[in-house]
């Protein structure tokens, strides 16, 4: 059974820190997603990492895969409170559809 | 266009009601999703349709059955809930079922259902 966990659950910290998100999971996957949700609101798609060593960066947030340890990071870069959100990752297993499962969730906190 | 709607945006039931959640796109995609989101909690799969055929069913209970009329439309119907059903219902879609191709999959806002 494919497990995704994240960590931390929660981060707080200071506009202008830099943090990583850790996302690890259980089973061989090439394909990693992260999402941003707003309390109340639905999931935005931040990243798609396809590939071993893929990296890709949009404004202060910055996504990893590495396939071989089964782990992908998200890096927030000089932290601004609109960053302020729930952060997830997501694993796809193909069985004749793609499904995604879900880490837990790290609900970042940015403070002035 | 890279919108999946959903309707209604919040719904409250009683346990004996029947009421149908919609979901609609127009982005051409090929698999469609309904996940069950509880209150500071993960998505959860609930049903795949690929092609407009169920494709996976996560031992969901049959008070809730999906239906996919046509290659945009996703519904799901919902009949005697229980108050702990409560949770937002997200709706995604994604271009290739097989997942071949571009994989990314696209939320819709959600309905926020109240069983009472």
């Amino acid at each position: 059974e494919l497990k995704v966990e994240q960590n931390p659950l929660f981060l707080s910290m200071q506009e202008g820190k830099n943090y990583t998100i850790y996302c690890n999971y259980s089973t061989t996957s090439d394909r990693l997603y992260w999402y941003r949700q707003d309390p109340g609101k639905s999931l935005e798609s931040l990243f798609v990492l396809l590939s071993n060593g893929a990296v890709k960066q949009e404004g202060r947030l910055m996504a990893s895969l590495d396939t071989k340890a089964r782990l992908s990071t998200l890096h927030i870069t000089a932290a601004v409170h609109d960053l302020s959100a729930t952060y997830f990752c997501a694993v796809d297993r193909i069985q004749g559809a793609q499904k995604l499962v879900f880490g837990q969730g790290t609900r970042l906190t940015i403070n002035p | 266009d890279t919108e999946v709607t959903q309707t209604p945006k919040h719904l409250v039931m009683g346990m004996t009601n029947k009421k149908s959640l919609k979901c609609e796109q127009h982005m051409g995609h090929r698999a469609m999703y309904w996940y069950k989101q509880k209150a500071k909690k993960p998505p959860e799969l609930m049903f795949v349709y690929s092609y407009e055929k169920l494709s996976i069913n996560e031992s969901v209970p049959s008070r809730f059955s999906p239906e996919c009329p046509n290659s945009s439309l996703l519904n799901l119907h919902l009949h005697a809930l229980q108050p702990e059903d409560s949770a937002l219902y997200l709706c995604a879609s994604s271009q290739d079922p097989a997942g071949a191709q571009n994989t990314e999959a696209f939320f819709g806002q959600g309905t926020r259902l109240t069983v009472v």
